[in-house]
């Protein structure tokens, strides 16, 4: 089976202007979870989606949002971006048949850099 | 909400030296998973466990769920082990599928 996989890898953007990025899950898997990692705050959970319904948020502004559509592939948007927005953007893929204790795979991530 | 510590923040070692990298979690856990992040910032899955003990070739996971810690061994290392290891795990109450990550151990491996 293929991996998770996330586009674009790199993107580089301007204050101000917004950015989507795109998460494909194995095949099969129905949760969709984002992470944001920096060097100053580490890894932080954003939020998860199932069934194309966000089940889960960090405590993240409302800037960032996120949708998954009804072949699970997820979405997740900036808007109005900040300098501290510039991350690595993972994201994680499980079966969800018992959501607590599936295994999460990660994809390669998308490293967003902000100017 | 739940707590991950790792410990030690940095390791050097030279090849062929064995290691143990520890967790501490602040409460009961469904969900515990090792890994390893490479250079190009791949999160690799090394292990799921939430209890007892694993092994996959030099590597191996304990975790003991009742006093709240996991370790993790690596054995006869090698330079491609060199990266970060992250310990990431799920708290009892919550809902939905969230995994809170410790800091991480900086391993370097050198000839």
């Amino acid at each position: 089976k293929a991996g998770v996989t996330q586009t674009p890898r790199y993107l580089i953007k301007t204050r101000g202007q917004q950015v989507t990025l795109s998460c494909s899950p194995i095949s099969g898997h129905r949760s969709v979870s984002w992470y944001q990692q920096t060097p100053g705050q580490g890894l932080q959970f954003l939020f998860e989606y199932f069934s194309e319904t966000q089940r889960n948020k960090g405590n993240f502004p409302g800037r960032f949002s996120g949708r998954q559509f009804s072949n699970s592939r997820s979405e997740m948007n900036v808007s109005t971006l900040e300098l501290g927005d510039s991350a690595l953007y993972l994201c994680a893929s499980s079966l969800a048949v018992d959501s607590s204790t599936d295994t999460q795979y990660f994809g390669p991530g998308t490293r967003l850099t902000v100017l | 909400g739940i707590q991950v510590e790792q410990s030690p923040p940095d390791l050097i070692l030279q090849e062929g030296a064995n290691s143990t990298l520890r967790c501490n979690f602040s409460d009961s856990v469904n969900n515990l998973q090792w890994f390893h992040q490479n250079p190009w910032g791949q999160l690799i899955n090394l292990f799921y466990i939430p209890s007892g003990t694993k092994q996959n070739g030099r590597l191996s996971a304990t975790t003991v769920a009742t006093e709240r810690y996991s370790l993790l061994y690596i054995s006869s290392s090698q330079t491609t082990d060199s990266g970060v290891y992250f310990c990431a795990a799920r708290g009892l109450t919550g809902g939905g599928n969230k995994l809170t990550f410790g800091t991480g151990t900086q391993l370097k491996v050198e000839l």
